[in-house]
């Protein structure tokens, strides 16, 4: 079970450059999301899905785009990168959208706007 | 809107030494809570959880009760060890009527265990 897989590990964009990055789980999981991870900031919600097909915003989605097409993959979209992208990105998912189910996440990624 | 408080880090510790570190929430309803580990160049993993209140969630040492009076989840363990260096984030997920699930964390507590 590789669990939940985001790609690429390390990426450098320079500004208003666009790039997608990847996320897919084999859990057979309903439930997906994006965070991203700044210093003093926890993690902040950025997209997140409820099953193949519906996407919903979090507190920060700016600038990104996301889409469900599949179960398994949920890849997160930045138009134009800015230099107040710069993050690391994670990708979680949790079998349904109950609130007593923790979620599974991604290594992350980590990436540089310059 | 829900928020999670957590102590200032880094906090450092002698091997075996006893830890807490405090978390308090402010949520409508009763949410359930969580406390995740993130260990260097790794996403988050599940460390423990409690639903309801009084609940206590445990796992490898680490507990933590869920107190709805002082609206706490303080995280606590006998005896750490080097392994545990990490950095410790508290959360909860509401319990809106017919709401999806929104994690709120909290901003992390890094944790340091010298030999």
């Amino acid at each position: 079970n590789a669990g939940v897989t985001q790609t690429p590990k390390f990426q450098v964009l320079k500004t208003g450059q666009s790039m997608t990055l990847q996320c897919a789980q084999d859990m057979n999981h309903e439930y997906m999301s994006w965070y991203r991870q700044d210093p003093g900031m926890g993690l902040r919600l950025i997209h997140y899905s409820v099953g193949a097909g519906i996407t919903d915003q979090g507190e920060v989605p700016n600038g990104y785009n996301v889409s469900r097409s599949t179960t398994e993959d949920f890849p997160l979209r930045l138009l134009s990168a800015a230099p107040s992208q710069t993050s690391v990105y994670f990708c979680a998912s949790s079998y349904s959208s109950s609130p007593n189910q923790p979620q599974h996440f991604g290594d992350g990624t980590r990436l540089s706007i310059l | 809107g829900d928020s999670v408080t957590q102590m200032e880090g880094p906090v450092t510790l002698s091997e075996e030494a006893f830890l807490t570190i405090n978390c308090t929430y402010t949520a409508t309803g009763y949410p359930s809570l969580f406390w995740y580990v993130q260990y260097p160049g790794e996403g988050l993993q599940l460390l423990l959880k409690a639903t309801k209140a009084d609940d206590k969630g445990s796992n490898k040492g680490f507990e933590a009760t869920y107190r709805k009076e002082t609206t706490s989840f303080h995280l606590e363990k006998g005896s750490v060890q080097v392994s545990d260096s990490a950095v410790y984030f508290c959360a909860l997920t509401p319990r809106p009527p017919g709401g999806y699930q929104k994690v709120t964390f909290g901003t992390g507590t890094k944790l340091q265990v010298i030999p």
